[in-house]
């Protein structure tokens, strides 16, 4: 079975500057997570999507970050403008309705 | 809301050697606990879970057992690996369909040969 699939794996950009994280989960898991994870700390749920619907986007920051998912399938995360203080690694994870989360290998963001 | 607090790390061991990572939690209702583990450039694996009191989770030698009167999940492997060294993360659900999850800030480990 194929695992949850994220690109790029990393990325550089300067501050003030936009960028796009892309997400293609695992077949038939109608739950979709993006989370951050800063340096030494735990991962951060930013954003989550039961299908193409939102459940939780509480703590994401509405102001710069966005994120969808077309059809119920891939999902994107978007940064615009891109702060220094988001530098982090962007994890995608899925799962079905009441199993575990299954996680992506992550995209290191670096802010200059 | 809910939280985790786990033991400060790096905790460094030989190998062979007892472990032990604590972990406490704060939540609402019963949630369901779990260790999730990161090995270096790779993203995070579930090590093993338990859904409800006195339950033990079990894998790869790791082992957890989910206190509810202390609030604890604490990890433990009697001889640990080099191949162990990673990042490890306490984590709960809380209860309901909302499958969110809580992490701790992780603990590194390092076992030297």
């Amino acid at each position: 079975e194929a695992g949850v699939a994220q690109s790029p794996r990393y990325k550089i950009i300067e501050k003030r500057q936009s960028v796009a994280f892309w997400c293609n989960p695992i077949s038939g898991h109608a739950t979709l997570y993006w989370y951050q994870q800063i340096l030494g700390q735990g991962p951060k749920l930013l954003i989550q999507f039961q299908n193409n619907g939102v459940v939780d986007d509480s703590q994401l920051p509405k102001d710069r970050f966005s994120a969808e998912r077309l059809k119920g399938v891939d999902s994107t995360l978007k940064i615009q403008p891109a702060k220094l203080e988001d530098s982090a690694v962007y994890l995608c994870a899925s799962s079905l309705e009441v199993t575990e989360a299954f996680f992506g290998q992550g995209t290191r963001l670096t802010v200059v | 809301g809910n939280s985790v607090t786990q033991m400060e790390g790096p905790v460094t061991l030989s190998e062979e050697a007892f472990l032990t990572i604590n972990c406490t939690y704060t939540a609402t209702g019963y949630p369901s606990l779990f260790w999730y583990v990161q090995y270096p450039g790779e993203g995070l694996q579930l090590l093993l879970k338990a859904t409800k009191a006195d339950d033990k989770g079990s894998n790869k030698g790791f082992e957890a057992t989910y206190r509810k009167e202390t609030t604890s999940f604490h990890l433990e492997k009697g001889s640990v690996q080099v191949s162990d060294s990673a990042v490890y993360f306490c984590a709960l659900r809380s209860g309901g369909s909302n499958y969110k999850l809580t992490f701790g800030k992780g603990t590194l480990l390092t076992v030297n040969p």
